[in-house]
C-alpha cells in the first residue's frame, strides 16, 4: 500500500535552533497536513496545505507543499522546550479514496 | 468544551472479552473516523463514517464493528479481544472527506491493553 516516509525519525536539538523535517512518497497527494502529538494526547493540527508549491506559516512553523505533489516539508524556527513531541505529516491521496495516510512521525526533543 | 471526546481514556481487559469505546463530537462535523496507533506510534485509519454512512473500511478484522447512531457519535465495538489489539485508538472528525476543509480533529485517545 501507499507509504509516507518521514524523516528524520527522531532528533535532539538545542533550544533556539531551527528544525527541518520532511515527508516523501511515490504517490501524488491533493492535501498535506502537519500534526503535533504530545504525550497522552491526540494529534493536533498545525498547518494544512492544499496546492502544489504552497508555503504556509503558523507562528514559528512553516510548511511547504512540494511542487511534485509527492512531498512536504515542515520547518520550526527558534525551537523552544514546548516544541517537544511527535510531528506527523498526513497526505490525502489524489486517487480519490479521500482517506489520509500518516507518516511515521518525527520525534523531536529540545535540550534547554 | 471538548470538541472530540472519547471514553474511556484507559481500558484494561482480558483476552476474549468484548468491549466498546465511545466517541462524540460537538463540532457539527459530517465525518468521523477511527484510527489505531501502535506501539511505534504509527497511525492507521480503520473506519470513516459520513453522515452515519460507512465510507472507509480498511482491512480490519471483522471483530471490530463501528456504529454511528447519529452524525455526532461513532462508537467502536470489539469482540473477542486479542493481545494484538492492544494499542491507542483515536476518534477524529472533520467537516467532510471530499472537501478541502478535511482537516481532522482528534480525541485524546483510548489506551486499550489486552492481558
Amino acid at each position: 500500500g501507499q507509504q509516507l516516509n518521514q524523516s528524520p525519525q527522531s532528533m535532539f536539538i538545542q533550544e533556539g535552533e531551527d528544525v527541518s523535517m520532511n515527508c516523501t512518497s511515490s504517490s501524488i497527494f491533493n492535501t498535506w497536513l502537519w500534526y503535533k502529538q504530545d504525550p497522552g494526547e491526540g494529534p493536533v493540527l498545525l498547518i494544512a496545505l492544499y496546492k502544489a508549491g504552497e508555503l504556509t506559516s503558523n507562528g514559528r512553523l512553516t510548511a511547504q507543499f512540494g511542487i511534485t505533489r509527492k512531498d512536504s516539508f515542515l520547518n520550526i524556527s527558534a525551537s523552544i522546550p514546548s516544541d517537544v513531541g511527535i510531528y506527523f505529516c498526513a497526505g490525502q491521496l489524489a486517487s480519490g479514496t479521500y482517506k489520509y495516510i500518516f507518516g511515521t512521525g518525527t520525534r523531536l526533543k529540545v535540550l534547554a | 468544551d471538548t470538541a472530540v471526546s472519547q471514553t474511556p481514556k484507559y481500558l484494561v481487559t482480558q483476552m476474549g472479552n468484548d468491549k466498546s469505546i465511545k466517541c462524540e463530537q460537538n463540532l457539527g462535523h459530517d465525518t468521523m473516523y477511527w484510527y489505531k496507533q501502535d506501539s511505534k506510534k504509527f497511525l492507521k485509519i480503520m473506519f470513516s463514517y459520513n453522515n452515519k454512512e460507512l465510507i472507509i473500511n480498511e482491512t480490519v478484522p471483522n471483530r471490530f464493528s463501528p456504529k454511528s447512531p447519529d452524525k455526532a457519535h461513532l462508537n467502536l465495538h470489539i469482540n473477542s479481544l486479542e493481545l494484538g489489539d492492544s494499542a491507542v485508538y483515536f476518534c477524529a472528525s472533520s467537516q467532510a472527506p471530499r472537501e478541502l476543509s478535511a482537516e481532522a480533529f482528534f480525541g485524546q485517545g483510548t489506551r486499550l491493553t489486552v492481558v
